[in-house]
């Protein structure tokens, strides 16, 4: 599976946009990358995917480079919720579908 | 709709027994993945079935496996327990076709081997 690079942790103040950076320089043409973030003593959850476009949703925003290289992840009013976990990862989905989690970014909200 | 089930919460075992952890995926999806937490190695695969039949395994030993029901329930065996399989256990499931890409994850069950 073609690797993410993320910064190990970020800070942020509440109700301030979030931008977390993912790099995947390896990422191939059928890699989706997908967002999923895990709240302490909770499994993870989905937040966003996409492949080349920009994508929104009512969780986030997926902005994708156009090189497809680098991604970045907008939350775009940080809540004390949003204190947890994020991963970037690539899939390339099918029936082999398996995710690879590298170590994520520890956001945290201050109030 | 109910969300991921797992059960039990949790588990305290000690080495050399047997454990069977269960999922139960949301209604209507038909594949089920399971995945190992721990602070060390992080989030890994442990195998994906879909209509009873695994279809895709990630390295673990042969002492890790598990079967799915006619009806999408999982469950999780690991014999032999080692002080190493002390570990958060998380069942997720997917939808098939649109969606499908989406996982969604129960709260798992934290087991502890002594």
């Amino acid at each position: 599976d073609a690797k993410t690079t993320q910064p190990n942790s970020m800070e942020s103040n509440e109700e301030e946009p979030v931008h977390l950076p993912c790099n995947h320089s390896t990422i191939s043409g059928t890699d989706y990358i997908h967002w999923y973030r895990q709240l302490p003593s909770q499994g993870p959850e989905y937040v966003i995917h996409g492949l080349t476009s920009n994508v929104n949703n009512r969780m986030a925003s997926l902005a994708i480079a156009e090189d497809r290289k680098s991604s970045t992840l907008i939350l775009h009013r940080a809540t004390l919720r949003d204190a947890a976990v994020y991963y970037c990862i690539l899939n390339s989905g099918g029936s082999n579908y398996k995710l690879t989690f590298g170590k994520g970014t520890l956001l945290t909200v201050n109030p | 709709k109910a969300g991921v089930t797992q059960t039990p919460r949790y588990l305290i075992k000690t080495r050399g027994q047997q454990v069977t952890l269960s999922c139960s995926p949301i209604s209507g999806h038909r594949s089920v993945s399971w995945y190992q937490q721990t602070p060390g190695q992080g989030l890994q695969f442990l195998f994906e079935y879909f209509s009873e039949t695994q279809r895709n395994k990630g390295n673990f030993p042969g002492r890790f496996s598990g079967r799915q029901f006619s009806n999408s329930r999982s469950e999780m065996n690991v014999s032999t327990l080692e002080l190493g399989d002390s570990a958060l256990y998380l069942c997720a499931s997917r939808p098939s076709g649109t969606g499908g890409e989406k996982l969604f994850f129960g709260s798992g069950t934290q087991l502890s081997v002594l």
